[in-house]
């Protein structure tokens, strides 16, 4: 079974600056299969982007997916003060999902 | 706008059993796949189980197979997670997700969930 370790567990930012989430597998993912889910206190989880690099439906173009093999990407450009939140990397294999334990983006 | 509201959770004693069901609107339910993730209070999100949209195909998590049973009826643009020999463990927010395809490798819908609580 894959693992996904994300880092950090926490990061601390102002809005303005500019967000680096990684994303790290325990074998290589396949960058179709690899997403980036966002999660407020009390919500469900909102899809942001798929197969490493394309961004959902709506989805603003500051969020940005890149990686490939074993190391993932989520840069948020510019942060907003709605863009704090919980972000989870998710992959797809073996017919069955994973998710990293999440980071959590606190406003500094 | 596309809409999955669950139902069903509740408190329920260990060793019992419980039927989650997800309504959907919205979108062409008959031609998407659809999913069970769970959040247990203060934790991450595990992918419970997944199945296509005729049925064809189901997979279950280890920590819920042979325990829970997923099944559709696409007639009723509704999805449903039947769970027997409830544990502690399995207390969470039980989330339905929907995904274009069954090989598609993300869930682009989700409803806000329903809560079980396994307790005695």
């Amino acid at each position: 079974e894959i693992v996904l370790t994300q880092s950090p567990g926490t990061l601390s930012l102002s809005p303005g600056e500019r967000a680096t989430l990684s994303c790290r597998a325990s074998q290589s993912v396949s960058s179709s299969y690899l997403a980036w889910y966002q999660q407020k206190p009390g919500q469900a989880p909102r899809l942001l982007i798929y197969g490493a690099s394309s961004r959902a439906t709506g989805i603003p173009d500051r969020f940005s997916g890149s990686g490939s093999g074993t190391d993932f990407t989520l840069t948020i450009s510019r942060l907003e003060p709605e863009d704090f939140a919980v972000y989870y990397c998710q992959q797809y294999g073996s017919s069955r999902y994973t998710f990293g334990q999440g980071t959590k983006l606190e406003i500094k | 706008e596309v809409q999955l509201v669950e139902s069903g959770g509740g408190l329920v004693k260990p060793g019992g059993s419980l039927r989650l069901s997800c309504a959907a609107s919205g979108f062409t339910f008959s031609s998407y796949s659809m999913n069970w993730v769970r959040q247990a209070p203060g934790k991450g999100l595990e992918w419970v189980s997944s199945i296509s949209s005729s049925s064809s195909y189901i997979y279950y998590a280890d920590s819920v197979k042979g325990r829970f049973t997923i099944s559709r009826d696409n007639a009723k643009n509704s999805l449903y997670l039947q769970m027997n020999s409830l544990r502690a463990e399995d207390t969470a927010v039980y989330y339905c997700a929907s995904n274009p395809s069954f090989w598609s490798g993300y869930l682009d819908y989700w409803g806000q969930g329903t809560l079980v609580t396994v307790s005695s």
